[in-house]
């Protein structure tokens, strides 16, 4: 278990309509990263969040879109949704390790996405 | 911006023989390349990482090792065991910004 936790672990969803995907990082890690994963592909890094500010943006869709909030946990939002979002979407955090600052990304379970 | 190759794609090794998976990154200030392992359907999880300023880093069965001047470094498993079979993903950083992974190589432990 790394400690970051995502809800919901399945999502069924149709083509058109909006989904939210909840992600809570490790205890006092300050970054938060989404990244996409499809069938048999690569990750694919969406954006980055740092204790509530965006840090960096990688193909992240104008479709989408993430926040992070004061208690550090992150939503990304995919709205308009097409056949082709179905996938597996993982959230990541890092920042602190025995105290110290860690580059290292920890991932969650995922989120599976299936749009109909 | 930081592109990542990673190759081979597939591999197929023998039980108890090495594997080696080579990537090369194309932003010389990456200075954080971690390698992670990830089994069907569950997340990619760190199984060895290493900084710019060290050229060999070893755990047990696993090895990194990096070359700055050429940009590449590779991911070395020793007497390969059936529960190795997975995917394999490298990646290049600076510091904890933005992550890039290459696109993975599935490795196949034969019995």
């Amino acid at each position: 278990d790394s400690g970051v936790t995502q809800t919901p672990k399945h999502l069924i969803t149709a083509t058109g309509q909006r989904v939210t995907l909840r992600c809570s990082p490790r205890s006092g890690d300050l970054s938060v990263y989404w990244y996409q994963q499809s069938l048999d592909q690569g990750l694919q890094f969406l954006i980055q969040y740092y204790n509530g500010e965006e840090r960096a943006k990688g193909n992240i869709l104008e479709r989408f879109s993430a926040q992070q909030f004061p208690d550090l946990h992150s939503e990304l939002n995919l709205s308009s949704l097409e056949l082709g979002d179905s996938a597996l979407y993982f959230c990541a955090s890092s920042g602190i390790a025995g105290g110290r600052s860690t580059d290292t990304q920890y991932f969650g379970p995922g989120t599976r996405l299936t749009v109909l | 911006g930081e592109n990542v190759e990673q190759h081979p794609s597939t591999l197929s090794v023998q039980e108890g023989d090495s594997a080696v998976i080579k990537c090369t990154y194309s932003d010389s200030a990456s200075n954080y390349f971690p390698w992670y392992k990830q089994e069907l359907g569950k997340r990619p999880q760190l199984i060895i990482d290493i900084r710019s300023n060290v050229g060999e880093k070893k755990d047990q069965r696993i090895a990194v090792t990096l070359n700055k001047t050429a940009k590449h470094f590779s991911l070395h498993i020793t007497e390969t065991q059936p529960e190795d079979s997975a995917v394999y993903f490298c990646a290049a950083s600076i510091g904890s910004n933005k992550i890039i992974f290459g696109k993975g190589t599935r490795l196949h432990i034969l019995p």
